[in-house]
């Protein structure tokens, strides 16, 4: 089981940015997928999820109406896109895999993470 | 929101010594929906233990679990030198899904 975020990096605040995980090992459309963000101040986030059909999406309060998780099982990829971005949504973000079809909200493989930066 | 509060802040211990780390949440987790995951310094966390005290798949039997309600505990019966790193516990019967602020292993 692998995963493998890409797409990160510095933007400017009110700025957008899609981010893509590519995942490998596993039948992708059977498990639903989480977004998790992580920072030195405020720590391990969860932010984002969509169900394995990817029919239903879940998001924290905080990113809700800015961020959109989506994804394209024939292609194994699960995407974030993030717009009107704050400089509170610097952090590394990590793309991770559910226990099941619908979420449960634990993690059992994650990816190595991208840094995302908002910064003027 | 549950909030997580995870003790101590910093554990140092020796090898083939036994941890204890404590995780007290603000309020009931439902249905004992308790994770523990291990970051190493660079590394993504893992899952260790959901449940409370299942074990993810290929998790040493060293790594234990215990607890309900507002108190729970990862034990850890002798150490290893890969065991030193940061452990958090995270609740995920309740949104927001949050994780406690993380614990400290290190060597002695």
């Amino acid at each position: 089981v692998q995963l493998l975020e890409s797409g990160g990096g510095l933007v400017q605040p009110g700025g957008s940015l899609r981010l893509s995980c590519a995942a490998s090992g596993f039948t992708f459309s059977s498990y639903a997928m989480d977004w998790v963000r992580q920072t030195p101040g405020k720590g391990l986030e969860w932010v984002s999820a969509i169900r394995g059909s990817g029919e239903i999406t879940y998001y924290a309060d905080s990113v809700k109406g800015r961020f959109t998780i989506s994804r394209d099982n024939s292609k194994n990829t699960l995407y974030l896109q993030m717009s009107s971005l704050r400089a509170e949504d610097t952090a590394i973000y990590y793309c991770a895999k559910d226990t099941s079809g619908f979420p449960m909200y634990h993690f059992d493989c994650w990816g190595r993470g991208t840094l995302v930066t908002v910064s003027s | 929101e549950i909030v997580l509060t995870q003790s101590p802040g910093t554990l140092s211990l020796s090898p083939g010594e036994r941890a204890t780390l404590s995780c007290r949440a603000s309020q009931s987790v439902s249905s004992n929906y308790l994770a523990w995951y291990q970051q190493r310094p660079g590394q993504a966390p893992r899952l260790l233990i959901y449940g409370v005290s299942i074990r993810a798949t290929a998790i040493p039997d060293r790594f234990s679990g215990s607890g309900s309600g507002t108190d729970f505990t990862l034990t850890i019966s002798r150490l290893e030198p890969e065991d030193f790193a940061v452990y958090y516990c995270q609740q995920y019967g309740a949104s927001p899904y949050t994780f406690g602020q993380g614990t400290k292993l290190e060597i002695k």
